[in-house]
């Protein structure tokens, strides 16, 4: 079963406090993974689309990576207005283009 | 820039009620999608819509109909509502271009509330 697993939950960090927001996935064949913000009462807002081992996005202060199993959202230095729930979306071969999303990961982050 | 437009934005239901829910999108996007969004279980895909006049059943489609009778607009229907269906629902849209893993675009969501 195609399955994607976020962690942690919920990240508290201090404001400039670098830190790494994870995504893995079990799926049997990956075509795309995709990030996205999602503020309190918003809909989730596109942020990367990744789609090979080895492929890196830069936005401001948020850099996903994807390997094989995994999928990493790097938050340098952030600042309060990085605040929001992060979550993770795989499309797979199987799944007629339909997206598979992670739980998220609440992050909040304190000046 | 409208994008993704939701409407009604809340409601509370009382049991066994009918509602319909508005999608509408200005981007000419092919493909429409209805998610629910419950705490813990992040989005689940109730239908979606390849094409206008076209549909499809997702992840937990029962108790909820869907018809996409222009290509902008895409409804989501409950016909006897529980209290097991409150929700924020979000509807999204994508383009698609072959095999162009276009990214889905959201709307703000509808809360809805089942008494």
């Amino acid at each position: 079963e195609d399955q994607v697993t976020q962690s942690p939950e919920a990240l508290r960090l201090q404001e400039g406090e670098s830190s790494s927001l994870n995504c893995s996935y079990t799926v049997s064949g990956l075509r795309g993974l995709f990030w996205y913000r999602q503020d309190p009462g918003k809909g989730p807002e596109f942020l990367f689309t990744l789609y090979s081992a080895g492929e890196e996005k830069e936005k401001e202060r948020l850099k996903a990576t994807l390997t094989k199993k995994e999928s990493f959202l790097h938050i340098t230095a952030p600042k309060p207005e990085d605040s929001a729930t992060y979550l993770c979306a795989v499309r797979t071969y199987n799944q007629g283009g339909k997206l598979i999303f992670g739980q998220g990961t609440e992050l909040s982050v304190k000046p | 820039n409208a994008g993704v437009t939701q409407t009604p934005k809340f409601r509370v239901l009382k049991t066994g009620q009918s509602m319909t829910l508005l999608c509408a999108q200005d981007m000419n996007h092919e493909y429409m999608y209805w998610y629910r969004q419950d705490p813990g279980m992040g989005l689940r895909l109730i239908h979606y819509s390849v094409g206008e006049g076209t549909t499809a059943k997702g992840e937990v489609p029962d108790g909820y109909n869907v018809s996409r009778l222009k290509k902008q607009n895409f409804l989501l229907g409950l016909e006897s509502a529980a209290p097991s269906q409150t929700s924020v629902y979000f509807c999204a849209s994508s383009s698609h271009q072959g095999d162009i893993n276009q990214p889905q675009h959201f709307g703000d969501g509808t809360r809805l509330s089942i008494l």
